[in-house]
């Protein structure tokens, strides 16, 4: 894996519905793995900062985990709500604080 | 919590004029900030990286003279789009390191015509 991808590009999800998504980088150089949360004209919100393989995080419903040998990160959202309606980014950050983005998973919930 | 307030949300400039892009950190001392563009259906990507009190680091294919940053103190860095094309048309968006994490402002669209 060369670039960081996401996928899918995009979910709909049922109101109360679990759902989650992936996450894929180059393994190699690795320092950390960012989630956040980004809704129309809003700022990215940061929901996990993780380093070690095998981190699992929880906010909330959102939980993600961390495999940094096989270079990927799911995010969990379980009992979806229309609030979590967003674009999920992940980011991935080499040495020297330098972030390369995925595309985003956008996710729609549907009352 | 830490926030990075950005002006102007969008912004429409005739080709051939300048814009210039704020980024402030509000409640945090930001010694580096980092730019970023998106064009339409792709990923953020970084332009440059800027240090308070020295010239920023462009990032390649990113053109150091068209996209002047300053960063002159520890809460304030300003992107300038000279010239602006309207291939320049895009969405930027500033970043502060804030301890583990970075904070986002929330964005400018600028639109060239």
């Amino acid at each position: 894996i060369l670039n960081v991808e996401q996928s899918p590009q995009s979910l709909h999800v049922q109101e109360g519905d679990s759902t989650n998504f992936t996450c894929s980088f180059p393994s190699s150089n690795f320092y950390a793995l960012h989630w956040y949360r980004w809704e129309t004209a809003k700022s990215p919100e940061a929901l996990f900062v993780m380093t070690l393989n095998g981190d699992e995080k929880k906010k909330g419903r959102i939980s993600a985990t961390l495999n940094t040998k096989e270079g990927y990160s799911y995010l969990y959202i379980k009992g979806s709500q229309p609030e979590d309606s967003a674009t999920y980014l992940c980011a991935r950050e080499a040495a020297g604080n330098k972030l390369t983005f995925g595309g985003g998973t956008r996710v729609l919930v549907k009352p | 919590g830490a926030v990075v307030s950005q002006h102007p949300s969008w912004v429409i400039c005739k080709s051939g004029t300048s814009v210039k892009i704020e980024c402030r950190s509000l409640d945090f001392q930001a010694t580096t900030m980092f730019w970023y563009r998106q064009f339409p259906k792709q990923s953020l990507m970084l332009m440059a990286t800027s240090n308070e009190g020295s010239k920023a680091t462009y990032e390649q294919g990113v053109e150091k003279d068209k996209f002047l940053i300053n960063h002159a103190s520890l809460t304030l860095s300003t992107l300038t789009v000279t010239s602006a094309h309207p291939e320049d048309s895009s969405f930027y968006i500033c970043s502060a390191a804030k301890g583990v994490g970075y904070t986002f402002g929330s964005g400018t669209r600028l639109t060239v015509v």
